[in-house]
């Protein structure tokens, strides 16, 4: 059985450019959940998605933003990128939206961006 | 607002002991708590689940541990193999934001030859 894909694996990207993420979750699975992971802030949540709706969105500013698809796949999209915007960015998937049944959730390899 | 700790941050023992790995959470409406592995570079595996109403999960050598009322979740660790050297999180899921893990700092082992 696949894993949860994330492509790009590795992004380099100039300050002011735009980016967008894709991630495939494991077959049957309906939420995502995006994460950042930097040195300094270790991972923090962006936001989860189920039935292609927004469920929850953590406290990053508005140029970061997402959305799934039908299929369950989900993009997000980072604009205006600064030199923070740096990190290894991490799709999760669970079965079910989050708090209903079991919600373990499997990661992605993640996706490292680099702003220059 | 929740916040995990994980104590200590890096452990460095030989192969063959037994470890635990210690993770506090200040918030005990959780849904469930998660642990991971992470390698270096790498994404996060997924080692044990540990819903509310459960006191322990054993997965192989791994046994993790929850106290809910006392916000403390062990991963105990046997026989340790320089393959388990890796950083290990901990991450709770709160009933009120059920969407989100919160994680922890996480600990770095090494397992030495």
């Amino acid at each position: 059985k696949a894993g949860v894909t994330q492509t790009p694996r590795y992004l380099i990207k100039t300050r002011g450019q735009q980016v967008t993420l894709s991630c495939s979750p494991i077959s049957g699975h309906r939420s995502v959940s995006w994460y950042q992971q930097t040195p300094g802030q270790g991972l923090q949540f962006l936001f989860e998605y189920f039935s292609e709706t927004q469920r929850n969105k953590g406290n990053f500013p508005g140029r970061f933003s997402g959305r799934q698809f039908s299929n369950s796949r989900s993009e997000m999209n980072v604009s205006t990128l600064e030199l923070g915007d740096s990190a290894l960015y991490l799709c999760a998937s669970s079965l079910v939206q989050g708090g209903l049944g079991d919600t373990e959730a499997f990661f992605g390899q993640g996706t490292r961006l680099t702003v220059v | 607002k929740q916040e995990v700790t994980q104590i200590p941050a890096a452990l460095s023992v030989p192969e063959g002991e037994n470890l635990v790995l210690n993770c506090s959470f200040t918030d005990s409406a959780i849904y469930n708590l998660q642990w991971f592995r992470q390698d270096p570079g790498k994404g996060l595996t997924s080692l044990l689940l540990i819903q509310s109403s459960q006191r322990e999960q054993t997965s192989g050598r791994l046994n993790a541990s929850l106290d809910k009322s006392s916000g403390r979740s062990t991963l105990y660790i046997a026989a340790s193999q320089p393959g388990d050297s890796a950083t290990y999180l901990c991450a709770v899921r709160n009933t009120g934001t059920a969407s989100k893990l919160t994680f922890g700092t996480g600990t770095r082992l090494q397992v030495t030859l």
